[in-house]
């Protein structure tokens, strides 16, 4: 965390609602995940950006999209078609290795805690 | 599916070293073993990582086996605030210069008084 914001911490929708959730990072870092968790298990990724314009599907893609508009940005919008949005959501960022030959160490953010209702 | 295991739970007295197993037999040559933490409610912390050599930095240190197939994360002189999930993650590469991280359910790791 520390350059990674993820807002806000606790966030409350209706069924059928979409939400967006934020994550911006001052970390010049390029690429940028997001990863969904469940009580008791570990993460699972949803989609990931390596660059500005450009993301790809993670293992658990249905009934969310992105964007990456801008480098310090990559927004996460759960649609109501989404089965069971009421979970954890991580996002997370890593740069280029030095030769630009793959990502670099991943760093989380605090995480938000969506709740449908 | 996440290519170690770990056991689900383990106790540590505070003030003693901490030592976290992970078996991972499957991996291949050039993955590397990252070990993460998370504190109830917040997200991932980063701890260390090794190819095949042990590292150490400031907060653990990673021992690897010579045959690679397992890894201990130790924690010289735990503390409460060490008390937290460790996961142990054999980070693979999914194309594209993009590595993947494949968390399993790790090891819960409780500091006693």
């Amino acid at each position: 965390d520390g350059g990674i914001t993820q807002s806000p911490k606790y966030l409350f929708r209706k069924e059928g609602q979409n939400v967006t959730l934020s994550c911006e990072q001052n970390l010049n870092h390029d690429a940028m995940y997001w990863y969904r968790q469940d009580p008791g298990q570990g993460l699972r990724l949803i989609y990931y950006s390596q660059i500005v314009n450009d993301f790809q599907k993670g293992d658990i893609a249905e009934g969310y999209s992105v964007s990456r508009e801008k480098k310090e940005s990559f927004p996460l919008t759960v649609t109501s078609a989404q089965k069971n949005p009421t979970a954890f959501y991580l996002c997370a960022t890593a740069k280029w290795t030095s030769g630009r030959s793959g990502t670099d160490t991943q760093y989380f953010g605090p995480g938000t805690r969506l709740t449908v209702l | 599916d996440a290519k170690t295991t770990q056991p689900p739970s383990m106790d540590c007295a505070e003030g003693r070293a901490a030592n976290l197993p992970c078996n991972h037999s499957t991996i291949s040559g050039n993955e590397y073993v990252y070990w993460y933490r998370q504190i109830h409610s917040q997200g991932p912390q980063y701890i260390i990582h090794g190819l095949k050599n042990n590292e150490t930095n400031e907060m653990a240190s990673l021992i690897i086996t010579e045959d690679r197939k397992s890894s201990t994360l130790i924690l010289p002189h735990a503390t409460l605030r060490d008390t937290a999930v460790y996961y142990c993650i054999v980070r693979t590469y999914s194309g594209a210069g993009s590595y993947q991280l494949t968390f399993g359910k790790g090891t819960k790791l409780s500091v006693i008084p």
